[in-house]
């Protein structure tokens, strides 16, 4: 199995720029979730899928928007990337249902918006 | 809002010797609490997890508290090696149905060769 993986690993965008960031999962999971990571700081939520076909805000959405294509994949898009987004972006995903709260996160993709 | 934070951002720990990490939390109905390993360039692993009701537990070479009555939950690493250098982070879910992990900012733990 290959766990999470997440497309591309680095990223440079111009302000006003969109791009998709993808993730992928094989272990069939039922809930999925994106991270931002900023220095010095946690992982904050940005939106999280707890099955397919849902998807809710976390702590952080403004500025992003997510699909859940199917139960492997999860992607997020940025309309009009801003340098505020300049991250490392996570995805993870959990068996869910109430059973287990372990989440797999993903290899990461760096982005950074000039 | 609810919080999740750690005591000191880093810490150095002489190979060998034991590691003790801090964490607090603010959330009083947290159901769950986890600690992730994150080693530089990689994404967070899961180390070891503790439920609410319970005051410890074991793993391989870590040991989880948790203290209610302060809000307190630590890690502890035993005789530590080059590898556990990373960043740990505690997390807590506050509602086990929902399974949203709030994040603290992390602790930098250092092995001295």
């Amino acid at each position: 199995n290959a766990g999470v993986t997440q497309t591309p690993k680095f990223q440079v965008l111009k302000t006003g720029q969109s791009m998709t960031l993808q993730c992928a999962q094989d272990m069939n999971h039922n809930s999925m979730y994106w991270y931002r990571q900023d220095p010095g700081m946690g992982l904050r939520l940005i939106y999280y899928s707890a099955s397919e076909g849902t998807t809710d805000k976390g702590e952080v959405p403004n500025g992003y928007n997510v699909s859940r294509l199917n139960k492997r994949e999860f992607s997020l898009r940025l309309e009009s990337a801003a340098p505020s987004q300049t991250s490392v972006y996570f995805c993870a995903s959990q068996q869910g249902g109430g059973q287990g709260n372990e989440q797999f996160f993903g290899p990461g993709t760096r982005l950074t918006v000039l | 809002g609810e919080s999740v934070g750690l005591h000191l951002p880093t810490l150095s720990v002489q190979e060998g010797d034991n590691s003790i990490i801090n964490c607090a939390y603010s959330n009083s109905a947290s159901d769950y609490f986890i600690w992730y390993k994150q080693e530089s360039g990689k994404g967070p692993q899961f180390i070891i997890d503790i439920r609410s009701n319970m005051d410890k537990r074991q793993g391989q070479r870590v040991t989880v508290l948790l203290n209610k009555t302060v809000k307190h939950l630590s890690l502890q690493i035993a005789a530590t090696q080059p590898g556990d250098s990373a960043v740990y982070f505690c997390a807590d879910v506050s509602n086990f149905g929902n399974e949203k992990l709030t994040f603290g900012t992390g602790t930098r733990l250092t092995i001295i060769p």
